[in-house]
């Protein structure tokens, strides 16, 4: 059973180019959750998929924006690329219950 | 403002004794925590949960406490091998809330052989 995955695991971008993040969920899991995770923090919440829909989003500016698929899956992608936008992102996907299992990961570095 | 708190940046212990770490919530409507852990180069890997209706839940090593008056919860390992190095991340949220999972900034535990 694949748990959750997500591609690319590194990247490295110029401030100001744009990125597109990818996540498959667990299997049977049919919500996709996007979180950053900046050096020495926790993880924040950026947005939920549900449905193909945005569900819920955190306190992130409009730069971000996601997609999720038929199958499930789904992207992010961050526009006009920030220096602080440098972390690592993380999808987690949630089945019937409340948790949430999280991928391995992209480290993105922006300079 | 930070609405999950981990005060303890980092905990080392010895094998075989207990690890015990601890989290601070100030949301009042936080219904249920759970419990991450994440070893370098991993994504966070869920531990244990617990719901604001009970005071305890336990799994086998793991046994979360919650004190909902105090706004205090707290992970014991008992007993703590080396594999349990890790940085643990205590986590939380509000059905109906804005946000679906809130983290406190994570406990980094070592237990030494």
């Amino acid at each position: 059973d694949a748990g959750v995955t997500q591609s690319p695991t590194h990247l490295i971008k110029t401030r100001g180019q744009q990125v597109t993040l990818r996540c498959s969920p667990k299997s049977g899991h049919d919500t996709v959750s996007w979180y950053q995770q900046a050096l020495g923090q926790g993880p924040q919440f950026i947005f939920q998929y549900y449905e193909e829909e945005e569900r819920q989003r955190g306190n992130f500016p409009d730069r971000f924006s996601g997609h999720q698929f038929p199958n499930y899956s789904s992207e992010l992608n961050v526009n006009a690329l920030l220096l602080g936008d440098s972390a690592l992102y993380l999808c987690a996907s949630e089945g019937s219950t409340y948790e949430q299992y999280f991928g391995p990961g992209t480290r993105l570095t922006v300079t | 403002d930070q609405q999950v708190k981990q005060n303890s940046p980092s905990l080392s212990v010895q094998e075989g004794r207990i690890s015990i770490l601890n989290c601070d919530y100030t949301n009042s409507m936080f219904d249920y925590f759970l419990w991450y852990k994440k070893y370098p180069a991993e994504g966070p890997t869920f531990l244990i949960s617990i719901s604001s209706i009970k005071d305890k839940n336990e799994d086998g090593r793991f046994t979360v406490f919650l004190n909902k008056s105090a706004k205090h919860l707290s992970l014991h390992i008992v007993p703590s091998q080396p594999g349990d190095s890790a940085v643990y991340f205590c986590a939380a949220f509000a059905q109906g809330g804005s946000e679906k999972l809130v983290f406190g900034k994570g406990t980094k535990l070592t237990v030494n052989p």
